[in-house]
């Protein structure tokens, strides 16, 4: 139980192009899911929160309106990159907080690699 | 506020022998504290994880952590290291109770297991 999926793993674009990552809860229902990015050989920086239904949340320094996320749905949460840069490239990360339960517990997805030319 | 330190980006065991990865935190409220392990070009998976009740925790492939709150601590450990368990760790913690969901990340500790 608890699988977060995500879609592309890879993605290659060129710059100046937009990229839509999917983040899928796939066994459980999730109201709020993170998006992360993580450079190499570091940790996790919390970009945003997503919250089904509403607006998301966007840590300080994030771009609202180069990364728009939406949570259309209890199971699905999509990241775009607008206007991609060769600096976006990063390895993205989402995670969902199960609604059942306590849900103090955030599962992962595996990742999205993204390289821009 | 949630913060977390990682004592040694880089922690190298022999196979069979003690893994210990050092995780000390801040919380100015009750914390719930994870461990998770990320492989190459992956997710995390979460290990394990303190809440409430019993300070020691098991996780998953023979892990297990302690929570102290005299001394703000959750050390990971392992008692024989197996050549599979060669991953990055992060520890993270957020507060208990609430709305506010967000974990707080180490900068991640890279296990290596030798031979």
């Amino acid at each position: 139980g608890a699988v977060v999926s995500q879609h592309p793993s890879r993605v290659i674009c060129k710059s100046g192009t937009s990229v839509k990552i999917e983040c899928r809860s796939l066994d459980f229902q999730a109201t709020t899911m993170f998006w992360y990015r993580q450079f190499p050989k570091q940790s996790l920086m919390l970009m945003a929160t997503s919250n089904e239904g509403s607006k998301a949340t966007y840590e300080q320094g994030v771009e609202k309106d180069k990364f728009l996320i939406n949570h259309a749905s209890l199971t699905l949460s999509t990241l775009t990159v607008t206007s991609a840069h060769p600096e976006d490239s990063s390895f993205y990360i989402c995670s969902a907080r199960n609604l059942a339960g306590a849900g103090e517990t955030q599962y992962f997805g595996p990742g999205t690699r993204l390289l821009v030319l | 506020a949630q913060s977390v330190t990682q004592l040694g980006s880089h922690v190298s065991v022999s196979e069979g022998a003690l893994v210990l990865l050092r995780c000390n935190y801040s919380s100015s409220v009750p914390p719930y504290l994870f461990w998770y392990v990320q492989y190459p070009n992956q997710g995390l998976q979460l290990l394990l994880k303190y809440t409430t009740g019993a300070t020691l925790v098991k996780g998953i492939n023979g892990f297990e952590a302690e929570f102290k709150k005299s001394e703000t601590s959750f050390h990971l450990t392992k008692p024989s290291a197996h050549m599979s368990d060669a991953a990055e760790y992060f520890c993270a913690v957020r507060g208990s109770g609430g709305s506010n969901y967000k974990l707080t990340f180490g900068k991640g500790t890279l296990l290596t297991v030798n031979p």
